[in-house]
């Protein structure tokens, strides 16, 4: 079982929808999560980190860990055309990140 | 200036090549690392650099060489590679070294756009 899991889509949504990315991951020890974007042809970017549970907001990016069925969110209101990407949970590792494998996210104008 | 700077965006070679890839930063971080990527898959971390000094290797094949001449710069030294090592190889730096058990900002990567290679 991988350590963190993600569903590859692609998710296909019009703008102006509310976006709704899930990772699930395997060890109830880890506390730390990141959502990394990756625009096409890109480096990945980090969006926002989570600790532990409950939920963290960032204009139209909000975040939630949920401890108990070992599932992360991504939540993105009024989703824009520029939103497009793939989007990685990630947790740190010792000395380096470790990603789930991405979800791509299409939003159609 | 928060960028990791790439060169170059794009190379080809032959399996018999000598090439090398380029790796620049200026925001004073001490760790550099080397990440590749395959098409629809996540970064793989393959070497990391802590204050110049290799930290991690994560049992990358001899034919990928890294090399940190100093504290803003980082090579991967490539040479007789093989086609499916056609990939994108991403650089990123942070300020320090993440640890296992909390993330902390510092702990922030910062990614460089990459380097495509495509090995004929």
């Amino acid at each position: 079982q991988k350590e963190v899991e993600q569903d590859p889509g692609p998710l296909s949504v019009p703008e102006g929808a509310i976006v709704s990315l899930n990772c699930t991951y395997s060890n109830s020890a880890f506390q730390y999560f990141m959502w990394y974007r990756q625009y096409s042809r890109k480096g990945p970017e980090l969006l926002m980190y989570t600790y532990s549970s409950g939920n963290k907001e960032d204009g139209r990016f909000t975040a939630q860990v949920d401890k108990s069925s070992k599932y992360i969110s991504l939540f993105i209101r009024d989703s824009q055309p520029s939103d497009s990407a793939t989007y990685l949970c990630a947790r740190p590792g010792f000395q380096k990140l470790v990603f789930g494998t991405g979800t791509r996210l299409l939003v159609s104008p | 200036d928060t960028e990791v700077t790439q060169t170059p965006k794009h190379l080809v070679m032959g399996m018999t090549n000598k090439k090398s890839l380029k790796c620049e930063q200026h925001m004073g971080h001490r760790a550099m690392y080397w990440y590749k990527q395959k098409a629809k898959k996540p970064p793989e971390l393959m070497f990391v650099y802590s204050y110049e000094k290799l930290s991690i290797n994560e049992s990358v094949p001899s034919r990928f060489s890294p090399e940190c001449p100093n504290s803003s710069l980082l090579n991967l030294h490539l040479h007789a590679l093989q086609p499916e090592d056609s990939a994108l190889y991403l650089c990123a730096s942070s300020q320090d070294l993440s640890s296992r058990e909390r993330y902390r900002e510092n702990e922030k990567l910062f990614f460089g756009s990459g380097t495509q290679l495509s090995v004929l």
